[in-house]
């Protein structure tokens, strides 16, 4: 069975640097997902993505925050310059199509620990 | 806004006892409910979801939820525990653009032997 996957698993980073973490979707998918659970909190949405442009964004994907599809095959979140606060676990997913009755596909997501 | 509720963070139970893991929705259309289970080191894998139609929803691995609409509520149930159901688990609600999940805080089901 097709599945979302994402590298690495774990990224150590010193605060103030970039960050790319990369999530291959399932092939024939359409829209792409970014969400982000900081330790004992509840998954977040980030952004979506169809059609190689923002659909929507929250108020956590702040400037510092962009997404990319840059071969028809990856899909990417990069942190510009990070923070403490950006520590989590960041799961990306995908869809076939949007609508009520479709589930979306997520990844085994990327830890971030910023120091 | 469209919202979920999981009160409980941990629910344990015995091999082969029922369990239920509750959630409750708060939602200002037409409610889209889904529950997610994580394994360790795994993403979220769909379970089941509720659409419209018939209020007890089947789903993988022989659990089902059951939407209670004067309630707000859509738990997640299986007659029969299992040690391997021992996960995290999610209720989700669609959001009304069918876009964004909102999901719950998540329950730690432990399944003892």
């Amino acid at each position: 069975e097709p599945e979302v996957t994402q590298t690495p698993s774990h990224q150590v980073t010193q605060m103030g640097q970039e960050v790319i973490l990369r999530c291959v979707p399932i092939s024939n998918h359409l829209y792409f997902y970014w969400y982000r659970q900081i330790l004992g909190q509840k998954v977040e949405f980030l952004v979506s993505f169809y059609n190689n442009e923002i659909s929507e964004k929250s108020e956590i994907f702040d400037d510092q925050f962009s997404v990319e599809r840059p071969d028809g095959s990856n899909f990417t979140l990069k942190i510009r310059s990070t923070k403490l606060e950006d520590s989590a676990m960041y799961f990306c997913a995908s869809s076939p199509r949007t609508g009520p009755g479709y589930e979306q596909y997520f990844g085994p997501g990327t830890r971030l620990t910023v120091t | 806004a469209q919202s979920v509720a999981q009160p409980e963070d941990q629910v344990n139970v015995a091999e082969g006892n029922p369990l239920t893991v509750k959630c409750t929705y708060s939602v200002s259309g037409n409610p889209y409910l889904f529950w997610y289970v994580q394994y360790p080191n795994r993403g979220l894998q769909f379970l089941l979801k509720y659409i419209t139609g018939d209020n007890l929803v089947k789903g993988s691995y022989g659990f089902e939820a059951e939407f209670n609409k004067s309630q707000t509520s859509f738990h997640l149930k299986k007659p029969s525990a299992l040690v391997s159901d021992s996960a995290l688990y999610f209720c989700a609600v669609r959001d009304d653009n069918f876009n964004k999940f909102y999901f719950g805080s998540g329950t730690k089901l432990n399944v003892k032997p």
